[in-house]
């Protein structure tokens, strides 16, 4: 079954602490994205990366990190220079490079730092 | 960034009744697209608009794309529990940032029965 998948669901961290979100496509899109998402807010952009080993910031990039060694994997950072990283994370892939196509979510990651 | 600005932030119906989020950009847009997300779920595509004017339904979901392409609305007739979520317009970037999607703030729906 095709499909996006962020693990784990739920995660919490220390303060002071950096903590590695998941998020594994097998629909063979090269787009991949990384979004925060505050209550009663929209998406905000972190990362993206449009082929492997590249990827560019978003709009809210610091504290955080990105790596893209496979097409498939795109793993997120929050580092303890996030300042606050209590959110909902959510990964996103989309397929075509040309033109904007619809962006399949991933289940979400909600991060709470204790 | 570039920002498309969603009104209204928070929608009560009854059920029955219509429901209609607004989509606006200051610049004329590539595209639009809309998602839903449901309460402790994540965003869905709906559909995407491309063309100036443009029109599209599905079921009692009606998208429209303004002719000059700086606003987009979706519309629903006569609201059920089921359509209870935050719906979000999210606007293309084209160029060499293909793929890269900025997302309203999203309305929030709430349908009372």
């Amino acid at each position: 079954d095709g499909g996006i998948t962020q693990s784990p669901k739920y995660l919490f961290r220390k303060e002071g602490q950096n903590v590695t979100l998941s998020c594994e496509q097998n629909l063979n899109h090269d787009a991949m994205y990384w979004y925060r998402q505050d209550p009663g807010q929209g998406l905000r952009l972190i990362y993206y990366s449009q082929i492997v080993n590249d990827f560019q910031k978003g709009d809210i990039a610091e504290g955080y990190s990105v790596s893209r060694e496979k097409k498939e994997s795109f793993p997120l950072t929050v580092t303890s220079a996030q300042k606050n990283p209590t959110a909902f994370y959510l990964c996103a892939s989309s397929a075509d490079r040309g033109q904007n196509t619809e962006a399949f979510f991933g289940q979400g990651t909600r991060l709470t730092v204790v | 960034g570039q920002q498309v600005m969603q009104i209204p932030q928070y929608q009560h119906v009854q059920e029955g009744e219509d429901f209609t989020t607004y989509c606006n950009s200051s610049t004329t847009l590539s595209n639009i697209q809309w998602y839903k997300q449901r309460p402790g779920g994540h965003p869905v595509f709906l559909i995407q608009l491309v063309k100036s004017g443009e029109v599209k339904k599905q079921k009692r979901l009606t998208f429209q794309f303004g002719e000059a392409k700086k606003n987009s609305s979706l519309h629903i007739t006569a609201t059920q529990t089921t359509d209870v979520g935050t719906y979000f317009c999210a606007k293309g970037i084209g160029g060499t940032s293909y793929g890269k999607l900025t997302f309203g703030q999203g309305t929030i729906l709430t349908v009372h029965p």
